[in-house]
C-alpha cells in the first residue's frame, strides 16, 4: 500500500461548484499537510498547508486534516474555470528532513 | 523574477546517452530537492542537499547522480540513460529543512529517452 493515496480522477464541475478532493494515509508520524496546484507544463505551487488535525481557510478554499481517519480534504467553493489544474496532497513527518510524499494528483476541470 | 530555473526546458536523449540537468534558486535557500513526476506515479524524490556541501538519496534514486555545486545550484546528471528515465524533473528548494511550507519548485525538465 503506497503512503499516500489519492483518487487520480478526473473531476468534472461546473462553475460555482463545491469541490471536494480527498487523500488518505497510512503514516501515522506525518504532521505537516500540504495541497499544491499544479496547472499544465507548469510546476507545483504551494497552496495551503496545514500542522496536525484542523481546519484552515483562505479564501474559497478550506482544508481539513483528520488525524484519527488519517484522511485530509481540500475543499473550493464558487469554483472558477481557473481552478482548473491537477491538485497534489503532499505530507512530511518528523525525522523525513523535510522530504514530502506525494498523492498522484487530481486533476480538476471547471466548465465555465 | 526571484525563484527555481531549470535547463533545459526539453530534451530528448538516446539509450546510453548522458546528460546533466541544471537548476539554479537566488532566494538563499538552504534546500535542494530533485523530484521526477510520472502519469499515474505522482512526484517522487530522487535526491536532496540538505545544505551546501550535502547530499542524500531520495526514494528513486538508482540511475542518477547529483551535485551541490554551492549554494544556488543543485544539478542531476544521468551517466547511461534508459527509457524507464523518461519523466518530467522538477526542481525545488527550501529556506531550511524540514520547512515544509516553503518549498518553491522550479517549471520542470521534460525528458525523453528513446
Amino acid at each position: 500500500q503506497k503512503e499516500v493515496e489519492q483518487d487520480p480522477g478526473p473531476l468534472s464541475v461546473p462553475e460555482g461548484a463545491i469541490v471536494s478532493l480527498n487523500c488518505t494515509y497510512s503514516n501515522s508520524a506525518f504532521q505537516y499537510f500540504m495541497w499544491y496546484r499544479q496547472y499544465s507544463r507548469k510546476g507545483p505551487e504551494l497552496l495551503m498547508y496545514t500542522y496536525s488535525s484542523g481546519n484552515k481557510e483562505d479564501g474559497r478554499f478550506t482544508a481539513q486534516v483528520d488525524k484519527s481517519s488519517k484522511y485530509i480534504s481540500l475543499f473550493i467553493r464558487d469554483s472558477q474555470p481557473s481552478d482548473s489544474a491537477t491538485y497534489l496532497c503532499a505530507m512530511s513527518g518528523w525525522g523525513s528532513q523535510g522530504n514530502l510524499i506525494f498523492g498522484k494528483g487530481t486533476k480538476l476541470s471547471v466548465k465555465p | 523574477n526571484a525563484g527555481v530555473t531549470q535547463t533545459p526546458k526539453f530534451q530528448v536523449l538516446k539509450t546510453g546517452q548522458s546528460m546533466t540537468l541544471q537548476c539554479a534558486q537566488d532566494m538563499n535557500h538552504n534546500s535542494m530537492y530533485w523530484y521526477r513526476q510520472d502519469p499515474g506515479m505522482g512526484l517522487r524524490l530522487i535526491y536532496y542537499s540538505a545544505s551546501e556541501g550535502t547530499t542524500d538519496k531520495g526514494e528513486v534514486p538508482n540511475g542518477y547522480n547529483v551535485s551541490r555545486l554551492n549554494k544556488r545550484e543543485f544539478s542531476l546528471r544521468l551517466e547511461s540513460a534508459a527509457p524507464s528515465q523518461t519523466s518530467v524533473y522538477f526542481c525545488a528548494s527550501s529556506e531550511a529543512e524540514g520547512q515544509v511550507d516553503g518549498y518553491t519548485f522550479g517549471s520542470g525538465t521534460r525528458l525523453t529517452v528513446v
